[in-house]
């Protein structure tokens, strides 16, 4: 198995934007998930193969591929997009969460 | 809409079997595209899988889990159900069931969680 990374916590400001990174050394060969997840609620896939966005889910949020770091961007923030994300990826065997960043709109 | 329902006990005797069960409805766990997975997050803490099954019993498992996990499918009831067996307080999570897409009988490279159940917390304490 193997780890991926995330950056405990992100802040910032209505209307900026956000990035939230997630690293491991699979990542060149994998793809990767992004969810997020409010409190109290489940999870909510956000981005999937590294850059689509499933139907329903706003244009302000994409992601992008570099080398072992994928990353979620929040463009334009709302105060709605306060919450816990989560990268995902999977090897032939098995799949592994990242370790999570709480996004705070200030 | 495909949703899924998680159910069981909220308390669990420690050293005792965890049993939880996930209904699928709006769609068939027969599916021959999908594996069904559980994932568990302690409280304050993050996501861990736990394992995925297909339809006809294929399994994947956590190998920091296997052990004392088993997963099984019912495809009559159209639910698919997890045991841990001799758990500790460190079992304590919030269980969630989901659709684990992209999963094959070969790999789980290119595979995701979507959707999810709601989740239920279970507390392991005497």
């Amino acid at each position: 198995s193997y780890e991926l990374t995330q950056p405990p916590s992100v802040s910032v400001s209505p209307g900026q934007t956000a990035r939230i990174t997630c690293s491991g050394d699979a990542l060149p060969k994998q793809y990767a998930y992004w969810y997020q997840q409010k409190p109290g609620q489940a999870p909510v896939l956000v981005i999937y193969k590294d850059s689509e966005r499933p139907s329903g889910i706003p244009e302000r949020f994409s992601g992008s591929s570099s080398g072992t770091t994928v990353t979620l961007t929040i463009s334009g923030v709302q105060a709605e997009d306060e919450a816990d994300y989560y990268c995902q990826s999977a090897d032939s065997s098995g799949t592994v969460f990242g370790t999570g960043t709480k996004v705070t709109v200030l | 809409q495909l949703q899924l329902q998680e159910s069981g006990p909220g308390l669990v005797k420690p050293s005792e079997t965890l049993s939880l069960t996930c209904t699928v409805s709006g769609g068939s766990i027969s599916s021959t595209s999908y594996y069904w997975g559980w994932i568990r997050q302690p409280p304050g803490k993050g996501l861990e899988w736990i394992g995925s099954i297909y339809y006809s019993g294929s399994t994947y498992y956590n190998p920091s889990l296997k052990s004392r996990v088993t997963i099984s499918v019912d495809t009559s009831k159209n639910q698919f159900s997890l045991k841990r067996s001799s758990v500790t307080a460190a079992d304590t999570a919030v269980y969630y069931c989901a659709r684990h897409k992209g999963a094959t009988v070969t790999t789980l490279s290119g595979s995701w969680f979507d959707p999810w159940g709601q989740g239920t917390l279970v507390t392991v304490s005497s």
